[in-house]
């Protein structure tokens, strides 16, 4: 079953830091570009970040360029969003998304999410 | 501001044909990029419904159609049914921007 799986959310104060993952299973890991995606409370969706299969390609959304760090880890087959100097309006459902096939594509198959909450 | 723009609602009785505008320019539809669209259900994450302007991957009722034409592509459902009540996105890619992966602004379809 083709799945992927987001943790690491929670509650940071503005200024700090936190690192999500998104575990990944049932497809070849090492031959798809992946995304993070976040979608904020009551709002809309907003493309962050990708990186290649093979992680020589990054782009980041402006939003999020110079504070998060995208990564992935093909033996643990798994995706990483890095996010530092955290401001509220980061607060957020994230989402890691897959394209149909290997590069950039429409997104098939979504995790679950992750809430990050930005508050003092 | 979405680069490209979606109604922020519509709306349609049971049976009836709705559809969904999404607004682009010459950087992102209308360079000739793809427009795909997804549908989200309250609380879940969302689902692909169209790829490539008009394709429907498997799983996903003829009901749902998409058409791209300048720089606007629309999403078209036809014999609406209750469980069509949801968040639609469209979504593309801007040559303009760092931020190369674009999303509309989402419409929330009602079924009346």
């Amino acid at each position: 079953q083709v799945q992927l799986v987001e943790s690491g959310g929670g509650l940071v104060k503005p200024g700090g830091s936190l690192r999500l993952s998104c575990a990944a299973s049932g497809f070849s890991f090492s031959d798809y570009y992946m995304s993070w995606i976040r979608q904020a409370p009551g709002k809309g969706l907003e493309w962050l970040s990708y990186i290649s299969n093979t992680g020589s390609i990054i782009y980041y959304a402006d939003s999020v360029k110079g504070r998060f760090t995208i990564s992935r880890d093909k033996a643990k087959n798994s995706l990483y969003l890095q996010m530092n100097s955290l401001r509220a309006e980061d607060t957020a459902v994230y989402y890691c998304a897959r394209p149909r096939y290997g590069g950039v594509d429409a997104f098939d198959i979504w995790g679950q999410g992750t809430m990050v909450t930005v508050s003092s | 501001q979405s680069v490209l723009t979606q109604p922020p609602s519509v709306s349609g009785a049971p049976g009836q044909r709705v559809t969904i505008s999404c607004t682009g320019s010459s950087s992102n539809i209308g360079a000739g990029y793809d427009v795909h669209w997804y549908q989200q259900l309250p609380g879940t994450a969302p689902k692909l419904l169209i790829y490539g302007n008009s394709n429907r991957p498997s799983g996903v009722p003829d009901r749902f159609s998409g058409s791209k034409s300048g720089t606007s592509a629309s999403l078209a459902i036809t014999g609406l049914q209750a469980e069509d009540e949801a968040d639609y996105y469209c979504q593309s890619y801007d040559s303009s921007l760092s931020a190369n992966v674009v999303f509309g602004g989402g419409t929330k379809l009602t079924v009346l």
